[in-house]
């Protein structure tokens, strides 16, 4: 069974780097397979999709050009886990932040629990 | 403002079924069969009921089905039960630069 289990700070300061890590576990951040994403959720901008990381061979990332210019999705394949940096936050980037898994075959079928985080000074 | 459009709400009585629609464009639902569903409890994670517009994740129940016409998409629920409350949001691979679109969700009240 695949479990995500995300931490970090749940208060960053404006203008600040938001960081927040996902540890994984039953399956490998190096898989042919899965991609590793991050996704928030506010009530002013809905689920939102941030990017990911993914390994074919290589590594790749993907991000949506909202975000692309500040954001950094890093895989950790000594820790099994991967991480979100989000630089030059505003109270706007305030939200519930969850990392989530996607098979090949499917798509986001496992979450971790979320992280409410709250930018303000 | 989402980029998939789906009602605010729903209502159905126990037994019945219900249905929520997810409109997009040509680039996202209406190109492509790489759409999904999630039902999100309060407080809890999305949870994939949905994915490549039909398709059920093993462990979940058969009552739920999703089907495509043109760009809009469609969960259905038949024999509602009151563990079915909950929000439920459509997504869809675009080919515009984000790549992933979420709907804004749709709350489901079993009446």
């Amino acid at each position: 069974q695949v479990q995500l289990q995300q931490s970090g700070p749940g208060l960053v300061k404006p203008s600040q780097t938001l960081s927040l890590t996902c540890a994984i576990s039953g399956d490998s951040v190096s898989s042919n397979s899965a991609t590793w994403s991050w996704i928030r959720q506010s009530p002013s901008r809905g689920l939102e999709w941030l990017g990911r990381t993914y390994y074919r061979s290589r590594w790749y990332n993907d991000y949506p050009l909202s975000v692309k210019s500040r954001i950094i999705i890093t895989p950790d394949t000594s820790k099994n886990q991967f991480s979100l940096q989000l630089n030059s936050v505003t109270p706007e980037d305030t939200a519930v932040y969850y990392c989530a898994r996607a098979d090949d075959r499917s798509d986001f079928d496992y979450w971790g629990q979320g992280t409410l985080v709250t930018v303000s000074s | 403002q989402s980029a998939l459009t789906q009602p605010a709400s729903v209502s159905g009585s126990p037994g019945q079924s219900i249905t929520i629609s997810c409109t997009g464009t040509s680039s996202d639902v209406g190109g492509y069969n790489f759409v999904s569903w999630y039902q999100q409890h309060p407080g809890k994670a999305p949870k994939l009921m949905i994915h490549d517009v039909s398709n059920r994740p093993s462990g979940v129940s058969n009552r739920f089905s999703g089907s495509k016409s043109g760009n809009t998409a469609s969960l259905t629920i038949s024999g509602l039960q009151g563990e079915d409350e909950a929000d439920y949001y459509c997504s869809s691979y675009t080919t515009n630069s984000t790549l992933k679109v979420f709907g804004g969700g749709t709350k489901l009240t079993v009446l």
